[in-house]
């Protein structure tokens, strides 16, 4: 695997359902982002992690819920979601949260709340 | 007012034709200034970035700065069908490490 890939790449959830989204860098990088993309919309900010630390929460719900346990793994936890929540999840990386203007993206979630 | 505002689109033009999208933005400690390009159902894909003000040529594609008017540009010369995509400019500045402002995205379409 090379990138950053996701899994998985489509998901059907309830409201009451729990859910997870994976992400995994294969580049070295230091720094992960989550990103929300809704259609007619910017990418959102959601979270940074710089060296597994938790360096940003750009005002994100609480039912958003993100796990990184090492510098190439990133989990966005997922619970009692909204319609509203339905879009493409991108996961990134950049080799430390100072280079943010270069940054890789995976091929997204994209996430259904029925 | 968005901080990043990006022509809206869509564009369509024949194939061969010189593209210049654009984005203008407000604020001034912006010094990074990128542009990704995304096809559907991918992640968006670093074109190139450019520090500060000036030009930034990669083979078909030029960034252009202009930090006194705030205005970003990327032309595409010599446009081919591959080149049919979603195009994003982002912008970031210094004393804020981690985060990027994001275009609305110019969707371009190249016909043969």
């Amino acid at each position: 695997e090379t990138g950053v890939t996701q899994t998985p790449r489509h998901l059907v959830m309830g409201m009451t359902n729990k859910k997870s989204l994976k992400c995994e860098q294969h580049l070295g990088h230091n720094a992960m982002y989550w990103y929300k993309q809704s259609a007619k919309k910017p990418l959102e900010l959601m979270f940074v992690y710089s060296l597994e630390e938790r360096v940003e929460n750009n005002s994100v719900p609480s039912r958003f819920s993100p796990e990184c346990p090492n510098s190439s793994h990133l989990f966005l936890h997922l619970h009692t979601l909204q319609p509203e929540d339905s879009a493409l999840y991108l996961c990134a990386s950049s080799q430390n949260r100072d280079s943010q203007y270069e940054q890789y993206f995976g091929p997204g979630t994209r996430l259904t709340v029925t | 007012q968005k901080e990043v505002e990006q022509d809206p689109g869509p564009l369509s033009v024949p194939e061969g034709a010189i593209v210049s999208l654009n984005c203008t933005y407000s604020n001034s400690a912006f010094q990074y200034f990128m542009w990704y390009r995304q096809y559907s159902r991918k992640g968006p894909e670093l074109l190139m970035y450019t520090y500060s003000s000036g030009n930034k040529e990669d083979g078909r594609f030029t960034a252009q700065v202009d930090k006194s008017s705030k205005y970003i540009s990327l032309f595409i010369r010599d446009s081919q069908p591959s080149d049919s995509a979603t195009y994003l400019c982002a912008m970031s500045a210094f004393t804020n490490a981690g985060k990027s402002t994001f275009g609305d995205g110019t969707t371009l379409t190249v016909k043969p």
